[in-house]
């Protein structure tokens, strides 16, 4: 069974930038069957796509948020990043990592959730 | 305000059927049969009901079922329990530039 798991701080400063980690069990990152995403979730409100990699490092961003999005995968520890530059208290939000099937957009499985708080 | 249109809150009593809808526009869920639903329990992260409008990831109850009309497609849950209780999210592929909407999310209430 396909598990994720996200890692990184919980708290960030305005204007820093937010640093996560999936960590990907239960099946290669390399796999051909899965792209792999972040989406996340202000408290309270609805979800958000943020973007997806390939294990190629092929990526698809959300235009909102392109200019400030880094996508990368790491294959040799299973593990795919997200880097979200220049956040503000707007970025505060639940980030889930996912698989995502056979494409950008069909989010399989997903990580527990990881908060991350901006705030000085 | 989100790209898709879903109610906010539908309420139903066990045993029963109820449907929630999808709304978006002839470049998203018009265009494509890339529609996925989701579920979500409070506290916890969603999960793959429906994707490509209709099919069900194994393990998925029979019970959620898909379909798509125009731009509007729409989740039905039959024989209601109260652990459907949850909240619903719908997305779509929207092209090659925006890629994925979502819609607002709609609370079920279970009677």
């Amino acid at each position: 069974q396909l598990q994720l798991q996200e890692s990184g701080p919980g708290l960030v400063k305005p204007s820093e930038t937010l640093s996560l980690t999936c960590t990907v069990s239960g099946d290669s990152i390399s796999s051909d069957t899965y792209y792999w995403g972040w989406i996340r979730q202000p408290p309270g409100k609805g979800l958000e796509w943020i973007g997806s990699i390939y294990h190629s490092g092929s990526t698809h961003y959300n235009p909102s948020l392109k200019s400030r999005v880094t996508i990368s995968v790491d294959t040799s520890k299973n593990q795919f990043s997200l880097k979200l530059t220049s956040v503000t208290a707007a970025d505060t939000a639940v980030y889930f990592c996912t698989s995502v099937l056979g494409s950008v957009f069909r989010f399989h499985h997903w990580g527990q959730g990881s908060l991350v708080t901006v705030s000085s | 305000q989100s790209a898709l249109t879903q109610p906010r809150s539908v309420s139903g009593s066990p045993g029963q059927s109820v449907t929630i809808s999808c709304t978006g526009t002839s470049s998203d869920v018009g265009r494509y049969d890339y529609v996925s639903w989701y579920q979500q329990h409070p506290g916890k992260a969603p999960k793959l009901l429906i994707y490509d409008v209709i099919k069900r990831p194994s393990g998925v109850s029979d019970r959620f079922s898909g379909s798509k009309s125009g731009n509007t497609a729409s989740l039905t849950i039959s024989g209601l329990q109260a652990e459907d209780e949850a909240d619903y999210y719908c997305n779509s592929y929207a092209g090659s530039y925006t890629f994925v909407a979502f819609g607002g999310g709609t609370k079920l209430t279970v009677l």
